[in-house]
């Protein structure tokens, strides 16, 4: 079963807008990664955020993770039309630090 | 280099065939993975490899074989597949087995007819 849930499921904006996913899930957790996949190639890793960190910035990503409610959310801030993709959050559990773990993913499109 | 590499990028085969589907890095990575992504849906795992020995098998048919021949190759034998089988097939490797980013190929997609 997926440990992270993800929504929305799909996200339409304007270039020069925010966007913004969140992404729950389940059981405890050592980190939680997003991930970026344009359509048909493979996944490129945007960002990591360990649990025992609330916010992690990268050039214009903002990412929060919050323990308590098992929830991160990811912020892209001044979007462009290259940000369309489908962006996914990952998990690596605690107890099994070897597995992660894919949400459904969040389908962006930002049109121009 | 920070790549990982996929071959074929395309593959059809027969439910009859054997085929192989190839993946390297050379980042000195000690874990490598293979995913199976079908369209719209997350990637799913199949095979972890650490320091070249099969960690983890998420309960896979045979008809899938991993295979890792060194630390830089992981292969995944195709043997009598199925239509259902037809997926991105993805590669990916990481600095550790139980922390850190995965760095993955582009993928190869499978079409089994």
């Amino acid at each position: 079963s997926q440990q992270g849930e993800e929504d929305p499921q799909a996200l339409s904006i304007q270039e020069g807008e925010n966007a913004t996913m969140n992404c729950s899930y389940k059981t405890s957790i050592n980190n939680l990664q997003w991930y970026r996949q344009n359509s048909g190639r493979g996944l490129v890793h945007l960002i990591l955020i360990r649990s025992n960190e609330r916010e992690k910035h990268s050039g214009r990503l903002r990412v929060t993770l919050d323990t308590s409610k098992k929830s991160s959310s990811l912020l892209i801030t001044a979007s462009r039309a290259a940000d369309t993709a489908s962006y996914f959050c990952a998990t690596r559990r605690e107890t099994s630090g070897s597995r992660l773990t894919f949400g459904e993913g969040t389908q962006l499109t930002v049109n121009p | 280099d920070t790549e990982v590499t996929q071959t074929p990028k395309h593959l059809v085969m027969g439910m009859t065939n054997k085929k192989s589907l190839k993946c390297e890095q050379h980042m000195g990575h000690r874990a490598m993975y293979w995913y199976k992504q079908k369209a719209k849906k997350p990637p799913e795992l199949m095979f972890v490899y650490s320091y070249e020995k099969l960690s983890i098998n998420e309960s896979v048919p045979s008809r899938f074989s991993p295979e890792c021949p060194n630390s830089s190759l992981l292969n995944l034998h195709l043997h009598a597949l199925q239509p259902e089988d037809s997926a991105l097939y993805l590669c990916a490797s990481s600095q550790a087995l139980t922390t850190g980013e995965l760095f993955f190929g582009e993928g190869s997609r499978l079409t089994v007819l």
